[in-house]
């Protein structure tokens, strides 16, 4: 299986400053199909995840322009370009590449 | 509007059995894959099984042999039936639907507890 590893865990963070998140998987998120699935999910406390990015950088209906995510292969990121206050929470990254789907660690995002 | 509301959490003791439904609306449930996924309290997120619109079926590997993921196309229903179950089973079970095409999971249930314990 391919295991992916989120860093930082944790990320505290000043309101209006950027904030950035890494994944990185064992194995090539290439699909045969030639696309990479990689995608990106943000869930506040007592509430089920949503979802932010998919295929390493298209944002989901809805998804405020100031996440972007990048990345190729086996290294992803997702920044935030101004964290605003309704961002904190657990971000995932999740790759659906494989048959059997993984979840990175989740890395808490919180105001400093 | 996309509705997926889960049901059949409870307490059971190990080796005990279960089955989870997740009541689908909102969508054109037979065309699109779907999933379970669960989270064990004050943990991460963990998937768990995924069965596609052409029933195909996919397990995580602690499920293998005990999880059945099946789905009901005429009730736009999605079940997990689970036996054997563990201590490690314990979690939040959500329901989740894959955005057609894109191999992303986009909409989740609320999700139902399930506790194992003696």
């Amino acid at each position: 299986d391919i295991v992916i590893t989120q860093t930082p865990l944790s990320s505290p963070v000043t309101l209006g400053q950027p904030a950035s998140i890494s994944c990185r998987s064992s194995q090539s998120l290439v699909h045969s199909d030639g696309n990479t699935y990689l995608s990106w999910l943000h869930q506040r406390p007592g509430q089920p995840p949503r979802l932010l990015i998919y295929k390493i950088s298209n944002r989901f209906s809805g998804v405020p322009d100031r996440f972007t995510g990048s990345g190729a292969g086996t290294d992803f990121t997702l920044k935030i370009s101004r964290v605003e206050a309704e961002d904190v929470g657990v971000y995932y990254c999740m790759q659906t590449a494989q048959f059997s789907r993984t979840f990175g660690q989740g890395t808490k995002v919180e105001i400093k | 509007e996309v509705r997926l509301l889960e049901s059949g959490g409870d307490l059971v003791q190990p080796g005990g059995s279960l089955r989870l439904s997740c009541a689908a609306s909102g969508f054109a449930f037979s065309s699109y894959v779907m999933s379970w996924v669960r989270q064990a309290p004050g943990r991460g997120l963990e998937w768990v099984s995924t069965i596609g619109a052409s029933y195909d079926t996919y397990y995580e590997d602690s499920v293998k042999g005990r999880f059945t993921i099946s789905r009901d196309n005429s009730k736009n229903t999605l079940y997990l039936e689970m036996n054997s179950l563990r201590a490690e089973d314990t979690a939040i079970y959500y329901c989740a639907k894959d955005h057609l095409g894109a191999l992303a999971v986009d909409f989740w249930g609320q999700g139902t507890l399930v506790t194992v314990s003696s």
